[in-house]
């Protein structure tokens, strides 16, 4: 039990670039979600899912698109990035709120810069 | 919008003191959880105390909630140099199958050996 890995670690991006940030978790968790931190800051919220081929918008989803073609994986994709980008961001997983569970797991974070 | 505010930002104490730290909320929820996240490190739930609850224990943790003043507390009892870390109070509010999480800007606690 793996718990929620995020890949890559760390990354540096150009400016205009795209890439995506992969999120998996094994605990069969209907809900998944994207956070990012900024310095000083709490966690704020991109986007979240409540379920395979379910997603929908947080505080600040501008710039990033996800998509949940599995249970399992969460993948968020910034399609032409910018140095406002540059956080750490934060995966997370949980059961519905409807299940008795409902502890939220926290991925170990993906460092990026874009310059 | 941050809904959850830790207070205070920073809080240094010697090994074996307590440790007090303040969340204060402004609008109506489900439950209240409060992380832990070590630098660098992702985020560990620590407790999460719903609203009709008014403290919770685990182990040298314990957590109040006063929905009636919108605050929770969080006290770590005889710390150690490990509880160095940064503390997130986080609200919940539930809407159909979302869980709206908001998360305050923390509290860096230092403890010293």
């Amino acid at each position: 039990n793996a718990g929620v890995t995020q890949t890559p670690k760390f990354q540096v991006l150009k400016t205009g670039q795209s890439m995506t940030l992969q999120c998996a978790q094994d605990m069969n968790h209907e809900y998944m979600s994207w956070y990012r931190q900024d310095p000083g800051m709490g966690l704020r919220l991109i986007h979240y899912s409540v379920g395979a081929g379910i997603t929908d918008q947080g505080e600040v989803p501008n710039g990033y698109n996800v998509s949940r073609s599995t249970t399992e994986d969460f993948p968020l994709r910034l399609l032409s990035a910018a140095p406002s980008q540059t956080s750490v961001y934060f995966c997370a997983s949980s059961y519905s709120p409807g299940h008795s569970g409902n502890t939220i797991y926290f991925g170990e974070g993906s460092w990026l810069t874009v310059v | 919008s941050q809904q959850g505010e830790e207070d205070p930002q920073a809080l240094s104490i010697q090994e074996g003191e307590n440790a007090t730290m303040n969340c204060s909320y402004k609008t109506s929820i489900n439950n209240l959880q409060w992380y832990r996240q070590n630098s660098g490190r992702g985020l560990v739930h620590l407790i999460l105390i719903r609203s009709n609850e008014r403290e919770k224990h685990s182990g040298r943790l314990r957590v109040t909630l006063d929905t009636s003043k919108k605050s929770s507390s969080l006290l770590i009892t005889a710390s150690r140099a490990a509880d160095t870390a940064s503390y997130f109070c986080a609200t919940e509010v539930l809407s159909g199958s979302a869980r709206q999480l908001t998360f305050g800007s923390g509290t860096q606690l230092t403890v010293l050996p």
